[in-house]
């Protein structure tokens, strides 16, 4: 049972242009949504998130989308560079005060030069 | 400002044998929390320690048991190893009553 899903495995863009990256979500209990990056062999690293009370928040060139209705929320990168290329991954959770993560799949981005 | 470090980096063991992995968290951390990452998957969640007790569990066998000491640092053991224990097994910290949790390097571990 797939709570979080990240449909596109991979996602390749131009640098200067915006990357949007997609989550689904089915658990209509999830709260509060984080989006992690990744690099090989290194541990996630949190980049941005977003309470369920909210629609939209932005930090720098990210910015993160909720769509309750849909149980969707995006990423956007703007403009991507190509050290932004790392796996993403969208994360969210029951309740506040640190709960456990559900992660998805997670996307490859790669922004070329 | 330290941020959450783990050890061993990796870690090579034979099928039976058991394993002991060590989380120290961010500064001001109380909560650890353990998850295992599999080759090309998102990490799953397998427990949660605050105040030195497992306060959530993910759906992880009994062979999975942890502890936290005093200091908030956290060890995960797994007895008798399968093939499919073989992961990266991440360690993440939190303040109780805060939102977002703060993950370590890792530690790669192969069961052989």
């Amino acid at each position: 049972d797939q709570q979080v899903k990240q449909n596109s495995p991979s996602l390749s863009v131009q640098e200067g242009r915006i990357s949007i990256l997609n989550c689904d979500y089915t658990n209509s209990m999830f709260d509060y949504f984080l989006w992690y990056k990744k690099y090989p062999a290194e541990g996630p690293t949190f980049l941005i998130s977003i309470s369920s009370i909210k629609d939209k928040n932005e930090d720098g060139r990210f910015t993160v989308f909720l769509n309750k209705s849909a149980k969707h929320l995006s990423l956007h990168i703007v403009p991507s560079q190509p050290g932004d290329s790392a796996v993403y991954f969208c994360a969210a959770s029951e309740e506040t005060s640190g709960s456990r993560l559900t992660f998805g799949e997670g996307t490859q981005l790669t922004v070329n030069p | 400002d330290a941020g959450v470090t783990q050890s061993p980096t990796h870690l090579i063991k034979t099928r039976g044998q058991q394993v002991t992995l060590r989380c120290s968290p961010k500064s001001g951390h109380d909560t650890v929390s353990w998850y295992q990452q599999a080759l090309g998957q998102g990490p799953q969640f397998i427990f949660q320690y605050y105040e030195e007790e497992e306060r959530q569990r993910g759906n992880f066998p009994d062979r999975f048991s942890g502890h936290q000491f005093p200091n908030y640092s956290s060890e995960l053991n797994v007895n008798a190893l399968l093939l499919g224990d073989s992961a990266l097994y991440l360690c993440a910290s939190s303040l109780i009553g805060t939102d977002t949790q703060y993950f370590g390097p890792g530690t790669r571990l192969t069961v052989l």
